[in-house]
């Protein structure tokens, strides 16, 4: 069974911070991993789909990156704006497993 | 919009009762899924269909039933459930079936209540 974890569990800042978050993973094969952002009262939106070590993906302020090898993802958001707040998910589809989220929260 | 679409949004239901979700998509998709949110913890695989046959059955109890008469829709049949089924149930579709690398696009969710 994959084990997927996400750090932080939580995480506050402040509008116009910039942050990150982290997926790992068991690095032995690897296949694809997703990034979906889930805001509250809403359904959970694919952001990234990684597939090659190395990948780097950007959508606006938010990207990605990935590192098979070490077996970690991470996800960076620039100038955190209160609109970012939400669960932010990794996932493998080809277990279809998700890791237990990120919650952020940016306070105005 | 969404493409996928979840009926209903909230639902109570005593232990004994009988009801169903619903979900129904809207993409073209070949792939649907259940999966189940509980309270803190991670979104759980229920059940996967591909091209309208299981292909994934992730030691759900028995009396979560699905159903998929076609690649654009799917239930999940509920009968004598328990407090501890009460969570969000969300429906998902890919492009995809199984091993691919499609992402998934979910439905808004039901929310189960079982008293």
């Amino acid at each position: 069974i994959l084990n997927v974890e996400q750090s932080p569990q939580s995480l506050h800042v402040q509008e116009g911070d910039s942050t990150n978050f982290t997926c790992s993973f068991p690095s032995s094969n690897f296949y694809a991993l997703h990034w979906y952002r889930w805001e509250t009262a809403k359904s959970p939106e694919a952001l990234f789909v990684m597939t090659l070590n190395g990948d780097e993906k950007k959508k606006g302020r938010i990207s990605a990156t990935l590192n098979t090898k070490e077996g970690y993802s991470y996800l960076y958001i620039k100038g955190s704006q209160p609109e970012d707040s939400a669960t932010y998910l990794c996932a493998f589809p080809s277990t279809f497993i998700f890791g237990s989220g990120t919650r952020l929260s940016v306070k105005p | 919009e969404t493409g996928v679409t979840q009926t209903p949004r909230h639902l109570v239901m005593g232990m004994t009762n009988k009801k169903s979700l619903k979900c129904e998509q809207h993409l073209g998709h070949n792939a649907m899924y259940w999966y189940k949110q509980s309270a803190k913890k991670p979104l759980e695989l229920m059940f996967v269909y591909s091209l309208e046959e299981r292909v994934e059955n992730n030691s759900v109890p028995s009396r979560f039933s699905p159903e998929c008469p076609n690649s654009s829709h799917l239930f999940l049949h509920l009968h004598t459930l328990q407090p501890e089924d009460s969570a969000l149930y969300l429906c998902a579709s890919s492009q995809l079936p199984s091993g691919g690398i499609g992402e998934l696009f979910f439905g808004e969710g039901s929310r189960l209540t079982v008293l």
